[in-house]
């Protein structure tokens, strides 16, 4: 079964240094998404990203924050300048269809973790 | 009126048994509730979702009770097993101020089921 695949699984860093989390959503999908956990809260919406531009972002997905679909298969999100409360998994998703009409894949997520 | 709130925050069940998880919503908008299945180190999976139109969705020992008019919903695991011990999220999205893909998710509940 295809799926979500995210890279580093594990990324640490300084507080200030940017950093780039890689996916590779599902080949055929359209719909692409950033999401995060910090550790033992719920899942928080950052992105989607149709048609090669972002279609929505919440309050958290500021200037610090971007997103590139730079070729066919990859979609990455950058922080330019990274805070410890940045500290949290990174989880991509892609779906075929809205999310009324086809589900979210997730791939295994990335834990930053910004000392 | 974002939120969606779930409880409990953990659960312990003997195999075999219910297991019972409750979310509830404000925003009127939300038409489309979908939950999702997290295993340690895993991205979420959607197990089962509802809209509005029906107050009850069963799929396997899975079952979604709604009740639109109390702005509830329940995810129900009949027959609990072992297995099914993972953090369970209850979402919802809808058009609030124009059609969006953006999942709020509740804040999750550690279900263990004890052999």
């Amino acid at each position: 079964e295809p799926e979500v695949t995210q890279t580093p699984s594990h990324q640490v860093t300084q507080m200030g240094q940017e950093v780039i989390l890689r996916c590779v959503p599902i080949s055929n999908h359209l719909y692409f998404y950033w999401y995060r956990q910090i550790l033992g809260q719920k899942v928080e919406f950052l992105v989607s990203f149709y048609n090669n531009e972002i279609s929505e972002k919440s309050e958290i997905f500021d200037d610090q924050f971007s997103v590139e679909r730079p070729d066919g298969s990859n979609f990455t999100l950058k922080i330019r300048s990274t805070k410890l409360e940045d500290s949290a998994m990174y989880f991509c998703a892609s779906s075929g269809r809205t999310v009324y009409n086809s589900p979210l894949h997730f791939g295994n997520g990335t834990r930053l973790t910004v000392t | 009126q974002q939120q969606v709130k779930q409880s409990p925050q953990s659960l312990i069940v003997q195999k075999g048994g219910i297991s019972i998880i409750n979310c509830a919503y404000e925003n009127t908008a939300f038409d489309y509730f979908p939950w999702y299945q997290q295993f340690p180190g895993k991205g979420p999976a959607l197990l089962i979702a509802i809209r509005p139109d029906v107050s009850e969705k069963k799929e396997g020992r899975f079952t979604i009770s709604f009740n639109k008019s109390a702005k509830q919903f329940s995810l129900h695991i009949m027959d609990s097993q072992p297995g099914d011990s993972a953090t369970y999220f209850c979402a919802a999205t809808g058009t609030v101020g124009g059609a969006t893909n953006k999942l709020i998710f509740g804040t999750g509940t550690l279900l263990a089921v004890q052999p």
